[in-house]
């Protein structure tokens, strides 16, 4: 079955640049979307169709996706962006999220 | 602005049904697909399936038996139905505004714009 896989945890230093990756078998070839999720929050989608921001999501917020990996990188990180990060793609109509990467900004 | 809410009770019983309503306020249903996506304590995300207003679905194939959701569009609400609990069914259940959009390669894919604030169901004996 199709697999998304995250690392488990990401440290940034304030006003660095983020990057959080996610794995898969020829994801390239599929649209990919990131949700961040803020401690005793739900989640809030901040990026889909691989790059595409929703409105009102800040421009640090990027993202990329090519042969095996996607990325979600975050420019200028803020203390405001710590939480969790889940990828998500579609394989055969089926709904697959990535295990999530917790972002600690320290 | 468009909230939703979901509602139902926050225990039920090993062998039993969890029923779940999502109400939608502030906008309209139609045009839109909606999901439901839970989250284990601790754990993480797990797609559960879709419905679009109009009443097509589309289910996770690892619960497809188990899993049952409609809308009633009057209501402006979706239902989830989940039968057979066990403890393993545990968690925050969320249901999500969902968008649809094409990719040439791979076919239809979705992405969830709206979630609301979930509902806790444990599961227990």
């Amino acid at each position: 079955s199709f697999e998304l896989t995250q690392p488990p945890s990401v440290s940034v230093s304030p006003g660095q640049t983020a990057s959080i990756t996610c794995s898969g078998d020829r994801l390239g070839n599929k649209y990919v979307s990131w949700y961040q999720q803020k401690s005793g929050q739900s989640p809030v989608l901040v990026i889909y169709q691989d790059g595409k921001r929703p409105s009102g999501i800040p421009e640090r917020f990027s993202g990329s996706n090519s042969g095996n990996t996607a990325t979600l990188t975050i420019s200028g990180t803020q203390a405001m962006d710590e939480g969790d990060y889940y990828c998500q793609a579609w394989d055969s109509s089926t709904g697959v999220f990535g295990g999530g990467t917790k972002l600690t900004v320290l | 602005q468009v909230q939703l809410q979901e509602s139902g009770p926050g225990l039920v019983k090993t062998s039993e049904t969890l029923s779940l309503t999502c109400t939608v306020s502030g906008g309209s249903m139609s045009y839109y697909y909606w999901s439901w996506i839970r989250q284990p304590p601790g754990k993480g995300l797990e797609w559960l399936g879709h419905i679009y207003y109009s009443g097509s679905t589309n289910y996770n194939p690892s619960l497809k038996s188990r899993v049952t959701l409609s809308v009633d569009t009057s209501k402006n609400q979706i239902a989830l139905n989940l039968t057979s609990v066990t403890a393993a069914d545990t968690a925050v259940y969320y249901c999500a505004r969902t968008r649809e959009g094409y990719n040439w390669s791979t076919g239809s894919y979705w992405y969830f714009e709206l979630w609301g604030r979930g509902a806790l169901v444990s599961v227990s004996s």
